[in-house]
């Protein structure tokens, strides 16, 4: 089945811990992008990878890390975690460039950071 | 500053008669723009898209207009159907960047 998985699923940690989170597509897809979904404010784009080794900040990279080492892994790095990092967040995936393409997401990680 | 502005927050309509969810963007470079739509617990699914080139894209039911000179797009379902109750957040893309709206929930009412 093509899909995006995403885990943990349900995190709550403590502020200045450092946590990932995984991402995984099993479509061969080249592009993956990381949001964050927030009350009032829709989703905002973290960070997004055309391919492998490849990386772009979106609108709110401040505070987080991504790396792209292999094509199906998008992993979301928080070196130190802080309240407002609390929200819900999206991997997605599609080939090669979003905008003509569908992207395929996640189920989504909610983090609450303490 | 928010570059794609949904600004109706809710929306509700009868089964059956048409859904109209309004998009206002402000940078003349977005290239091309997208609807998905949100079920709680779930991640968005793209629903539809259409290129800055053209004015209209129709696919079933759900049909997208772009109107570039009022920078405005919307979405138009019709006929709606309870399983249309979503939130529907519109989005425009330039280069790799996609950047959403705030999202609007539809309920549709049987």
């Amino acid at each position: 089945e093509a899909q995006v998985t995403q885990n943990p699923r349900y995190l709550i940690t403590v502020t200045g811990k450092k946590l990932t989170v995984t991402c995984s597509q099993n479509m061969n897809h080249e592009y993956m992008s990381w949001y964050r979904q927030d009350p009032g404010l829709g989703l905002r784009q973290i960070y997004y990878s055309m391919n492998v080794e490849v990386t772009d900040k979106g609108d709110v990279p401040e505070g987080y890390k991504v790396s792209r080492k292999e094509k199906r892994n998008f992993p979301l790095i928080l070196e130190s975690p802080s309240p407002n990092q609390t929200s819900l967040y999206f991997c997605a995936s599609s080939h090669w460039r979003a905008a003509v393409n569908e992207q395929f997401f996640g189920p989504g990680t909610r983090l609450t950071v303490l | 500053d928010q570059q794609v502005k949904q600004n109706s927050p809710s929306l509700s309509v009868q089964e059956g008669r048409i859904s109209i969810l309004n998009c206002d963007y402000t940078n003349s470079m977005f290239d091309y723009f997208l609807w998905y739509k949100k079920y709680p617990a779930e991640g968005p699914t793209f629903l539809i898209s259409i290129s800055s080139i053209k004015d209209k894209n129709e696919d079933g039911r759900f049909t997208v207009f772009l109107n570039k000179s009022a920078k405005h797009l919307s979405l138009h379902i019709v006929p709606s159907q309870p399983g249309d109750s979503a939130v529907y957040f519109c989005a425009a893309s330039v280069g790799g960047k996609l950047i959403f709206g705030q999202g609007t929930e539809l309920s549709v009412k049987p």
